[in-house]
């Protein structure tokens, strides 16, 4: 079965900083994988998925970015922060019966 | 319209009491349905999917499909405290290319008080 690491685990950063968030996956290869961020209170928002290294499809266009320099790491980066960047990041991965797992998250607040 | 909707509660239950959250969604071909537990400051858990029109059980919950309401239900029975939690409703896209994305509800918490 997969696991899903995500790092950090909790993130505080000033507005206009930069940002990466790692997803790294074991236990599969070739995964799809998948950015959500859920802000308080909210529902989950697709962020970016990936069917492959480098393939990257975003979903709401913003100041986020994604890559996958690696065929289980997924990164999700900002060049400079906003407030409403703030939320509960998660990254999923689809499993070979085509059912997604969430990793543990990284809570990122931006001041 | 949403895509996928779900009140958001709370529902509040009695411990040992039937639970029943509901989910509704728009579009007509979705084929598979997810429900998805999510504990305070925790990532979601997927505990059921249901791919057919009828009932899924699975121990003590229950997923039921509509598919000519565009309606999906999760059941839990013998309620305990420990089933507090945001339950999401969770519905497939296809995308482009073969791929699909999750559509999720915002969530309903369950509250079950002793």
């Amino acid at each position: 079965s997969q696991t899903i690491h995500q790092w950090p685990a909790t993130l505080v950063q000033p507005v206009g900083s930069p940002l990466s968030l790692e997803c790294t996956v074991e236990g599969t290869s070739n995964p799809n994988l998948y950015w959500y961020r859920q802000a308080a209170g909210r529902g989950l928002q697709l962020l970016f998925y990936s069917v492959g290294i480098g393939q990257i499809s975003s979903e709401v266009p913003q100041n986020l970015s994604a890559s996958r320099p690696q065929d289980r790491q997924f990164i999700l980066s900002s060049k400079k922060l906003l407030l409403s960047d703030s939320g509960f990041y998660l990254c999923a991965s689809r499993d070979s019966y085509n059912e997604q797992f969430f990793g543990p998250g990284t809570r990122l607040t931006v001041l | 319209q949403k895509e996928v909707e779900q009140n958001s509660g709370p529902l509040s239950v009695p411990e040992g009491a039937i639970a029943s959250l509901n989910c509704t969604y728009s579009d007509r071909v979705s084929q598979s349905f997810f429900w998805y537990r999510q504990y305070s400051g925790k990532s979601p858990e997927l505990i059921m999917s249901i791919y057919s029109n009828g009932d899924k059980e699975d121990g003590r919950f229950t997923a039921q499909l509509n598919k000519a309401s565009q309606y999906v239900s999760l059941l839990i029975r013998d309620s305990q405290p420990s089933d507090s939690a945001t339950y999401l409703c969770a519905v497939r896209k296809g995308l482009s290319g073969g791929y699909n994305k999750l559509i999720f509800g915002a969530g309903t918490r369950l509250a079950v008080h002793p």
